[in-house]
């Protein structure tokens, strides 16, 4: 099985809101990755956790607070956004921290008003 | 510095017309390439990885192979479902997405 699973599908916020979107896997997969996605682009990495600690931070605004409660659940809390995060957002799982295939969710398609 | 070229940026084939996506790399110690089908508002499909050059994958109609320079997916007897873009990403010391290639079969 290599199901990744988002919530919610779609999201619509205003910039005073504060929202999260939620991904789960059980692979047993020790690492796990949120990425931000615009329209005809590839996905562009945000942060990465391994065994459950913030590893990679790529300079994301704090506005973005990602959050791993254990090894099989991920968090992103949102808050403050602008209308240019809209974006569809991807979680990602792998075996052996970044060295192995990514799996990717169905994401979440974030609408800031 | 490294980098990953996809080719071309979108393919419109027939049923049946047989073709080949192209990701070439430049990358200084490749540690994988993976290859994904994105539908569009969804996730990325995992398809392949390949480690080292001269390695070939298949599955149903796609088969990927690796070169020291650049990977083809080749795409036999295409069919409407086959329409997608799929992506290209290679790992070095940074996993790196290629743009995509935008493929559509026409029926």
């Amino acid at each position: 099985d290599t199901e990744v699973t988002q919530t919610p599908k779609h999201l619509v916020m205003g910039m005073t809101n504060k929202k999260s979107l939620k991904c789960e896997q059980h692979m047993g997969h020790r690492a796990m990755y949120w990425y931000k996605q615009k329209a005809k682009k590839p996905p562009e990495l945000m942060f990465v956790y391994s065994y459950e600690k913030l590893s990679i931070n790529e300079s994301v605004p704090s506005r973005f607070s990602p959050e791993c409660p254990n090894s099989s659940l991920l968090n992103l809390h949102l808050h403050a956004l602008q209308p240019e995060d809209s974006a569809l957002y991807l979680c990602a799982s792998s075996q052996l921290g970044s060295l192995d295939t990514q799996y990717f969710g169905p994401g979440t398609r974030l609408t800031v008003l | 510095e490294d980098q990953v070229t996809q080719s071309p940026e979108a393919l419109r084939l027939q049923e049946g017309e047989s073709s080949s996506l192209n990701c070439s790399y430049t990358v200084s110690g490749l540690r994988g390439l993976f290859w994904y089908r994105q539908d569009p508002g969804k996730g990325p499909e995992f398809l392949f990885t390949l480690y080292s050059a001269g390695e070939e994958k298949e599955k149903e109609r796609l088969k990927a192979t690796l070169t020291k320079k650049e990977s083809f997916l080749h795409i036999t007897a295409p069919k409407p479902e086959d329409s997608a873009t799929y992506l290209c990403a290679v790992r070095g010391r940074k996993l790196i997405w290629g743009l995509g290639t935008s493929l559509a079969v026409n029926p």
